[in-house]
């Protein structure tokens, strides 16, 4: 079955502790990407990729590392999270050809207190 | 800089009716891509339906349709004959082409009444 696999689900940690979310496709995308989502903010893009090697920043990429080694994973690394990190992040990939249309995780809840 | 702007926090609609809930967009990309997710209260983000700048025709799919006027850059997402499992949020997206960035809008939480 086509993917988009996220873990864990829900976290709680503490303020400090670095933490990472990992992120796999099994579709041989080359795009893949980062959101968190606040209520009414909607989605904001952390960062993204291109392709292995190749990553961007999105719009809210601060606090936040991401590094694309295989073309399956896209890890997302919080070195030293504050609470204003709490958040649900999904993670997403496409193809880069056609339409682009992502395909989303079922997402990751954190808080950090 | 480039911007999904959704102005309905929230939308009711009569079962069986149809609804349209509005999307506008600011790019200065001549090729670009536009998008609709649905968010139901379980959380997961599913694809709806995707227009392209250069489509000819308004997209659609199954229930869904896109009404897309590029001229005044709105994108707004049509549900003909509403059901109650379309109560969600409904996200409205955009990609631009040369960027490789994603922007979403903030959202319209429909609430379908029987």
């Amino acid at each position: 079955e086509a993917q988009v696999t996220q873990n864990p689900r829900y976290l709680i940690t503490v303020t400090g502790k670095k933490l990472t979310v990992t992120c796999s496709q099994n579709m041989n995308h080359e795009y893949m990407s980062w959101y968190r989502q606040d209520p009414g903010l909607g989605l904001r893009q952390i960062y993204y990729s291109m392709n292995v090697e190749v990553t961007d920043k999105g719009d809210v990429p601060e606090g936040y590392k991401v590094s694309r080694k295989e073309k399956r994973n896209f890890p997302l690394i919080l070195e030293s999270p504050s609470p204003n990190q709490t958040s649900l992040y999904f993670c997403a990939s496409s193809s880069l050809r056609g339409s682009n249309i992502q395909y989303f995780g079922a997402g990751t809840r954190l808080s950090v207190l | 800089a480039q911007k999904i702007t959704q102005t309905q926090p929230g939308m009711f609609v009569q079962e069986k009716e149809a609804v349209t809930l509005d999307c506008t967009y600011d790019t200065s990309d001549p090729s670009y891509g536009l998008f609709w997710y649905k968010q139901p209260s379980s959380g997961e983000m599913i694809f709806l339906i995707y227009q392209g700048s250069y489509d000819q025709q308004n997209a659609t799919e199954g229930r869904y349709s896109l009404n897309f006027q590029k001229a005044r850059k709105s994108a707004n997402l049509v549900i003909s004959a509403s059901q109650l499992g379309d109560s969600a949020m409904y996200f409205c997206a955009m990609r631009g082409r040369t960027g490789n960035q994603f922007y979403f809008g903030t959202g319209t939480s429909l609430t379908v009444i029987p």
